[in-house]
């Protein structure tokens, strides 16, 4: 069974850094792209970073370009998101998901963890 | 980039309706488009792909059409447990945007 574990969420300062990580399982991590998407209170879902299964291809929402870093480790089947210079407005539960393919539809969310950006 | 257009942004219909929800892209996308549903305080799950595509284990009164520019997700006969919001999300390429939601609840 596939499965994506989020951890890393909590409440930090504007300007301050926080560090996601996602434990997948159930499934040959190396094989698959992974992507992070993100869900503020009571709103819409927002794709926010993405990275192929060999590092090669990453891309960034224009939201969080410059600020957030997306990596990975397949030795240790867990994704990451390193998120800087943190904003009100990146308030939300950031959700794992993994793709069938790099540019590709989100078979698979992990539950999410909430990051809450407030001082 | 391209921008996804959902509507209606929610909608009211009777058990046993017929309900159909529109995603507009800006530009066209061929078929690389994906429906979810996520109904409340759970995770989004994903309806269809390739535009048309039901995905394993999904009811087959659920339903995609469209290719380019215009989709719509077809719910042929409304159930209870189908109150959720649905969102559509284009994958031609980044960055992977989703439509704004259609909220979908019971008369």
């Amino acid at each position: 069974e596939v499965q994506l574990v989020e951890s890393g969420g909590g409440l930090v300062q504007p300007g301050r850094s926080l560090r996601l990580s996602c434990a997948a399982s159930g499934f040959r991590f190396d094989d698959f792209a992974m992507h992070w998407v993100r869900q503020a209170p009571g709103r819409g879902l927002e794709w926010v970073a993405g990275i192929s299964w060999s590092r090669r291809d990453i891309d960034y929402a224009d939201s969080v370009k410059g600020r957030f870093t997306i990596s990975r480790d397949n030795g240790k089947n867990s994704l990451y998101l390193q998120m800087n210079s943190l904003r009100p407005e990146d308030t939300a539960l950031y959700y794992c998901a993994r793709c069938w393919g790099y540019n590709s539809f989100f078979e698979h969310w992990g539950q999410g963890t909430l990051v809450t950006v407030s001082s | 980039d391209i921008q996804m257009t959902q509507s209606p942004s929610s909608l009211s219909a009777s058990v046993g309706d017929r309900v159909t929800i529109t995603c507009r892209a800006s530009q066209g996308i061929s078929n690389y488009l994906a429906w979810y549903q996520q109904k409340p305080g759970d995770v989004p799950k994903l309806l269809i792909y390739d535009a048309s595509t039901l995905q394993s284990g999904v009811p087959s009164r659920f339903s995609g059409s469209g290719s380019g520019t215009d989709f719509t997700l077809t719910i042929s006969s409304l159930q209870p447990e189908d109150v959720a919001t649905y969102y559509c999300q284009k994958y031609n390429s980044a960055p992977l945007t989703f439509g704004g939601g259609t909220k979908v609840e019971i008369k």
